[in-house]
């Protein structure tokens, strides 16, 4: 079945520390990969999107993901957080064109000031 | 500003009583999503359409109906079928399925 898989459920990290969150899929065709965030008390945004191309993508404030196809992960990071980056992170991809996305079940992160 | 509305952002059922959540854009999509939001389980897809008229269900549609009569409306309802319906429920839409999804601010639908 097609799946993605987050695996830090809940990470705690001091401002200024580096981030890496995990994001994992089940498949070996086309995909388009996605990472989401939602703020507390806001709707989910768009961070960033990979179609074809340079695997590393940038996306909005400062976050950044690479596509490694052999490993089939779509890992988002930063180099340094702040305190404002305390929110809910989802990754989701889209298998072979297909009309919907797949969404992992989500990282919350907790930035300690 | 174009986005998406749900309504109502609180809402709560009686056992056995249907309830029908709103989701409005005027982004101009073709297409819109319903989701289920529950603490670590992420998103999941209850119902999707892609054009005026015509709806899939998704991973969870049990208990769930939908209507798109109109390409800017996409209600859920949530009927007594749906055993436990606590939770959060988000809307979506895109350009096409595929694309980066656009979020409502979601309803959370309580029992009573």
């Amino acid at each position: 079945a097609q799946s993605v898989s987050q695996h830090n459920h809940h990470v705690i990290l001091s401002e200024a520390a580096s981030l890496e969150l995990g994001c994992n899929y089940s498949y070996g065709g086309t995909v388009n990969l996605f990472w989401y965030v939602q703020y507390p008390g806001q709707h989910l945004q768009l961070l960033l999107k990979y179609f074809s191309g340079d695997p590393l993508v940038k996306g909005i404030k400062g976050f950044e993901a690479e596509f490694i196809k052999s490993k089939f992960s779509f890992n988002l990071r930063k180099p340094s957080v702040q305190w404002s980056d305390t929110a809910e992170y989802f990754c989701a991809v889209n298998y072979g064109g297909a009309q919907k996305l797949v969404f992992g079940q989500g990282t919350r992160l907790t930035i300690n000031p | 500003d174009g986005g998406i509305t749900q309504s109502p952002k609180y809402l709560f059922r009686k056992e056995g009583q249907n309830v029908t959540l709103s989701c409005e854009q005027n982004l101009n999509h073709d297409a819109m999503y319903w989701y289920r939001q529950d603490p670590g389980q992420g998103l999941r897809l209850i119902y999707y359409s892609q054009i005026v008229n015509d709806f899939q269900k998704g991973d969870i549609a049990e208990g769930y109906s939908v209507s798109r009569e109109k390409k800017e409306s996409f209600p859920l309802t949530v009927t007594s079928a749906q055993k436990n319906p606590t939770a959060f429920y988000l809307c979506a839409s895109s350009t096409q399925g595929g694309q980066p999804q656009h979020f409502g601010d979601g309803t959370r639908l309580s029992i009573l």
